[in-house]
């Protein structure tokens, strides 16, 4: 079936360091992924959604240059966080569901853990 | 607007007895309805879904859902619980209508605890 691998799953790192996180789609093409942020004991919120080929879209409240997406290809979409705090700190977890398909399930990627020092 | 509520945060049951975990939707559209499992530190993993068929849905590891269009509800259930259903349980509605991809409301999540 569909796999999503999301990269790295841990990150410890210290206060003011960019850190990347991506997210592949193993065995077919997503033009579109999603980049949901989980605090502890708390549900999913949609950041943005990353196209590819152009701009994401992002959510109230998400600060587009602090949370940088670029979606480069069909199977790679990588979240950047600039300039990390111990706010930033937080599990981040992408999803896509596959192209062509509508209100089918979307397929997640096992999430990162990001900690900022 | 679309919306999700799990009724409960928090279930606890012994194992070999019933789960019951309740979730209600608003949808202004025919709504597509998902419920996802998520262990810890783990992404999420799809245990069924409702997409306008059979208003009763099985699932995987003998979780089953009943769309109950009368009372906007979509309760997961499972006739015996087991130790490693113990996880996070989220009630998703999908927003996908007009061509676009689907984008998720999530509920607020069910944690089930599963007693020896």
């Amino acid at each position: 079936g569909a796999v999503v691998s999301q990269h790295p799953s841990w990150v410890i790192c210290k206060s003011g360091t960019s850190v990347k996180i991506e997210c592949r789609s193993l065995d077919f093409q997503a033009t579109t992924m999603f980049w949901y942020r989980q605090f502890p004991k708390q549900s999913l919120m949609l950041m943005a959604t990353s196209n590819e080929g152009s701009k994401a879209t992002y959510e109230q409240g998400v600060e587009k240059d602090k949370f940088l997406i670029n979606h480069a290809s069909l199977t790679l979409s990588t979240l950047t966080v600039t300039s990390a705090h111990p706010e930033d700190s937080s599990f981040y977890i992408c999803s896509a569901p596959v192209s062509g398909t509508l209100n089918q399930p979307q397929h997640f990627g096992d999430g990162t853990r990001l900690s900022i020092l | 607007a679309q919306s999700v509520t799990q009724l409960d945060s928090h279930v606890s049951v012994s194992e070999g007895t019933p789960v019951l975990l309740r979730c209600n939707y608003s949808s202004s559209y025919s709504p597509s309805l998902f419920w996802y499992v998520q262990h810890p530190n783990k992404g999420l993993q799809l245990l069924l879904k409702y997409t306008s068929a059979a208003t009763l849905v099985k699932g995987i590891n003998g979780f089953e859902a009943e769309f109950k269009k009368s009372e906007t509800s979509f309760h997961l259930t499972k006739p015996s619980a087991h130790m490693s259903d113990a996880a996070e349980y989220f009630c998703v509605v999908s927003l996908g209508y007009g061509g676009s991809q689907g984008n998720l409301i999530f509920g607020k999540g069910t944690k089930l605890s599963v007693k020896p």
